[in-house]
């Protein structure tokens, strides 16, 4: 079955203590990207990824990296996570290509992240 | 910024045709009109998308303007399901922007 999967679905942490939330597809999407989304402000990207070692900031990339060492993870990593971090975040992928704009993006489950 | 426009919400009966309405009056040439919708807090769910003519599929049917510069979504037979979050996004490639869509709410 396609899909992505993200992990964990859910976590709550602690201002500072650094956290990793992977995001896995199987369908050798080479475009990856997250999003957070917050209440009355819809959702919004952080980072996005073309292909394989390709990174690229999103509308609200601080305080997050990412990586792509692989086609199909694209992990996001909050090094030292603050409060207004608290979101729900999700991972998506789609094929790249010359028809981009007409190949469907794929969302993960979403992982609900709480900082304390 | 979402380059479109929907009502925050909308209610539907169930078993009537749900038609929700998107304004995208600055959409280019190639810019493609996509829906989505997000139930509860689920990850979005693709549902169609067009560039010029109208288009229909399993989910529901898409009526795009000849000036392209509204569409509306028609879900023909709305279940209790089909209650969700629905975005209208105007696409480019891989740049999608997401708004705050409409509220589809299906009573029984």
């Amino acid at each position: 079955e396609a899909q992505v999967t993200q992990n964990p679905r859910y976590l709550i942490t602690v201002t500072g203590k650094k956290l990793t939330v992977t995001c896995s597809q199987n369908m050798n999407h080479e475009y990856m990207s997250w999003y957070r989304q917050d209440p009355g402000l819809g959702l919004r990207q952080i980072y996005y990824s073309m292909n394989v070692e390709v990174t690229d900031k999103g509308d609200v990339p601080e305080g997050y990296k990412v990586s792509r060492k692989e086609k199909r993870n694209f992990p996001l990593i909050l090094e030292s996570p603050s409060p207004n971090q608290t979101s729900l975040y999700f991972c998506a992928s789609s094929s790249l290509a010359v028809r981009a704009n007409t190949d469907t993006q794929y969302f993960g489950p979403g992982t609900r992240l709480t900082v304390l | 910024d979402a380059k479109t426009t929907q009502p925050t919400s909308m209610d539907c009966a169930e078993g009537r045709a749900a038609n929700l309405p998107c304004n995208h009056s600055t959409i280019s040439g190639n810019e493609y009109v996509y829906w989505y919708r997000q139930i509860h807090s689920q990850g979005p769910q693709y549902i169609i998308h067009g560039l010029k003519n109208n288009e229909t599929n399993e989910m529901a049917s898409l009526i795009i303007t000849e000036d392209r510069k509204s569409s509306t979504l028609i879900l023909p037979h709305a279940t209790l399901r089909d209650t969700a979050v629905y975005y209208c996004i105007v696409r480019f490639f891989n740049d999608m922007r997401f708004g705050a869509g409409t509220r589809l709410t299906v009573k029984p």
